[in-house]
């Protein structure tokens, strides 16, 4: 069994909707979760990074974390084209060991 | 403010060839990260580098590749005696002292393509 679970999609949604992606994973000891935007070619690019349960919103963005399920959430809202992209989850159990694990991708396509 | 430079971006090479890639943090920065990426699967840590010390290597295969950060200059990631499967996109990135670890800004990759 993989540490973090992602569904790789494609997820496919119309211009304006509501996106829901997520991850679950095994590792209790997971504390520092992030979300990573990566367009088709390029690297990856930090869009939200939280610590341990809550929410956290910013702009369009909100990242949502349950630990006591091990499920981690990123919303979109007013979805838009140049939101297309592969949507990367990752976790770390500390702060100073630099060891980001990843979730496998889920692929958003934004149809206008 | 540049951000994290990666090159050469595209490298072919035939196997049992050498591989070397070259990372370049961002300015301010003093910890460097490589990931490699497989086609289809997310990105898997290799090894965790501040200057002149390898901190976290756990994720490199245990044969053909190496990293160094040196004092001075780009951090470097070889293969030596490449093989197919080490076709995947490596990916460097860094993070500076003064912030959590796990705040990490990639650059844009290295595609090694083994013939």
């Amino acid at each position: 069994q993989k540490e973090v679970e992602q569904d790789p999609g494609p997820l496919s949604v119309p211009e304006g909707a509501i996106v829901s992606l997520n991850c679950t994973y095994s590792n209790s000891a997971f504390q520092y979760f992030m979300w990573y935007r990566q367009y088709s070619r390029k690297g990856p690019e930090l869009l939200m990074y939280t610590y341990s349960s809550g929410n956290k919103e910013d702009g369009r963005f909100t990242a949502q974390v349950d630990k006591s399920s091990k499920y981690i959430s990123l919303f979109i809202r007013d979805s838009q084209p140049s939101d297309s992209a592969t949507y990367l989850c990752a976790m770390s159990a500390s702060s100073n060991t630099g060891k980001l694990i990843f979730g496998q991708g889920t692929t958003l396509q934004v149809k206008p | 403010n540049a951000g994290v430079m990666q090159n050469p971006r595209h490298l072919v090479r035939r196997r049992g060839q050498e591989a070397r890639l070259r990372c370049s943090p961002m300015k301010g920065h003093s910890h460097v990260y490589w990931y490699r990426q497989l086609p289809e699967e997310g990105l898997k840590f290799m090894v965790y580098l501040q200057k002149e010390n390898i901190i976290d290597e756990s994720g490199m295969p245990k044969e053909r590749f190496s990293a160094e950060f040196p004092k001075e200059g780009p951090s470097i990631l070889r293969i030596q005696q490449v093989v197919r499967g080490d076709s995947a996109a490596y990916f460097c990135a860094s993070s500076p002292a003064y912030r959590s670890y796990n705040e990490q800004f990639f650059g844009p990759g290295t595609r090694l393509t083994v013939l």
